[in-house]
């Protein structure tokens, strides 16, 4: 099954960009992933859904300040215009046969 | 606005069984593929087990195979998680996630609050 590599950590000032880097395990590169954001204490969010080629499908309500992109196997995603609110963990998702799978999350502190 | 109100849970004994609910409401439940994901405190998330809207067939993980039942009542909108032989590892936040499709192989598109399980003496 997949295996999906996160950073633990990133941080970046307000007002800037970040992006956050997910990475598919060999053999995997050109899975489709999905792109979830947790706040402090709530449940998670979906934001997006990203495939190979870098087309992505926001979910409803997403701001335009998230994008996303990709590179080999490598899924990004970019925050524009940091705001206070996007400080979160954000966790990459993919899916195979018959398992659902994690990235570990990448903490984002927003300076 | 698509509420996943997740509700059952509470603090169990080792050994002991637990039964989760999640009703649904905003969508056409019966069309769409649902799932538990637990996150233990200040940890990731953790995929626990799926039901397809589809067909009605069932995934787990290999750490709850054989412990936990997941089923749902389409005429109540509302998918279950029985919860067998608990063990301390169990403990986390149960989360019910929606699938925006009837098939499993796709990504989870909206989350509800989450009830906490706690196995402990």
């Amino acid at each position: 099954q997949p295996v999906l590599t996160q950073s633990s950590s990133a941080s970046a000032s307000l007002g800037s960009s970040v992006k956050l880097t997910c990475s598919l395990s060999s053999g995997h590169s050109t899975y489709i992933i999905a792109w979830h954001q947790q706040q402090p204490g709530k449940a998670p969010r979906y934001l997006m859904k990203l495939e190979d080629s870098g087309s992505y499908n926001k979910g409803s309500g997403v701001p335009d300040r998230f994008s996303g992109s990709s590179s080999g196997a490598d899924r990004y995603l970019t925050i524009s215009n940091l705001q206070s609110e996007d400080e979160a963990d954000y966790y990459c998702e993919t899916w195979d046969s018959n398992t659902h799978v994690f990235g570990g999350g990448t903490r984002l502190t927003v300076l | 606005e698509v509420p996943l109100l997740a509700a059952g849970g509470g603090l169990v004994p080792p050994g002991g069984p637990l039964r989760l609910s999640c009703a649904a409401s905003g969508f056409t439940f019966r069309s769409h593929a649902m799932n538990w994901v637990r996150q233990t405190p200040g940890k990731g998330l953790e995929w626990v087990s799926g039901i397809s809207g589809s067909d009605g067939s069932t995934h787990y993980a290999d750490s709850v195979k054989g412990r936990f039942i997941i089923s749902r009542d389409n005429s109540k909108n509302t998918l279950y998680m029985q919860m067998n032989s608990l063990r301390a590892e169990d403990t986390a936040v149960y989360y019910c996630a929606k699938i925006g499709s009837g098939s499993f192989y796709h990504p989870f598109d909206h989350w509800g609050q989450g009830t906490l399980v706690t196995v402990s003496s």
